[in-house]
């Protein structure tokens, strides 16, 4: 199973672009990267995945590096709302077919006024 | 679209009584259907996996006999957490996708106290 290293908390200027790095670098070829996050007492939510291309959304931009060992997250604009706990998964594929996700202790994003 | 319900939100009960949670899609069918549960302060430990008329796939350390799972049909999973007991309290999530190779979308979660 490919795992991820995330630094355990960051501080963000309201505002100000948040860009939350992640390290996968066992990854393999036919594995994506997922974002969640968890905002306090609720279920993660989903933010993006991608493959091997940036990939961008309402919520995020996803940047994954051309060997695919690292990846970072950014949520463009900060707002306090964005306050939680971000999640970098590597999607693992298990022998009979079935996949799940992996949840680390992910990076406890806090958005300052 | 994507959204998955959880009833009930919070339930309190006394030890040896089993407890039920529920687990919709609202707007899709959810062939495949995954339980969480999450202690204070740690991240989501994945219980079991079932996909919609067959028996579900338990995580190792999981017991199928006390964490019963039903998934009958496509918008609902049920999770019944048997003569429970103070150790099973805990942060229930569930969360659900089109199949098992599709994004999982999950739920608000159950908080379980058993007294």
């Amino acid at each position: 199973d490919a795992k991820t290293t995330q630094p355990p908390s960051m501080d963000c200027a309201e505002g100000r672009a948040a860009n939350l790095p992640c390290n996968h670098s066992t990854i393999s070829g036919n594995e994506y990267v997922y974002w969640y996050r968890q905002i306090h007492s609720q279920g993660p939510q989903y933010i993006i995945h991608g493959l091997k291309n940036n990939e961008t959304n309402e919520m995020a931009s996803l940047i994954i590096t051309e060997d695919r060992k690292s990846s970072t997250l950014i949520l463009p604009h900060a707002t306090l709302r964005d306050t939680a706990v971000y999640y970098c998964i590597v999607r693992v594929a298990r022998n009979f077919g079935n996949e799940k996700l992996t949840f680390g202790t992910g990076t406890r994003l806090t958005i300052i006024p | 679209g994507a959204v998955v319900s959880q009833h009930p939100s919070w339930v309190i009960c006394k030890s040896g009584t089993s407890v039920k949670i529920e687990c919709r899609s609202l707007d899709f069918q959810a062939t495949t259907m995954f339980w969480y549960r999450q202690f204070p302060k740690q991240s989501l430990m994945l219980m079991a996996t079932s996909n919609e008329g067959s028996k579900a796939t338990y995580e190792q350390g999981v017991e199928k006999d006390k964490f019963l799972i039903n998934h009958a049909s496509l918008t609902l999973s049920t999770l019944t957490v048997t003569s429970a007991h103070p150790e099973d309290s805990s942060f229930y999530i569930c969360s659900a996708s089109l199949g098992v190779s599709e994004t999982q979308y999950f739920g608000p979660g159950t908080r379980l106290l058993v007294l």
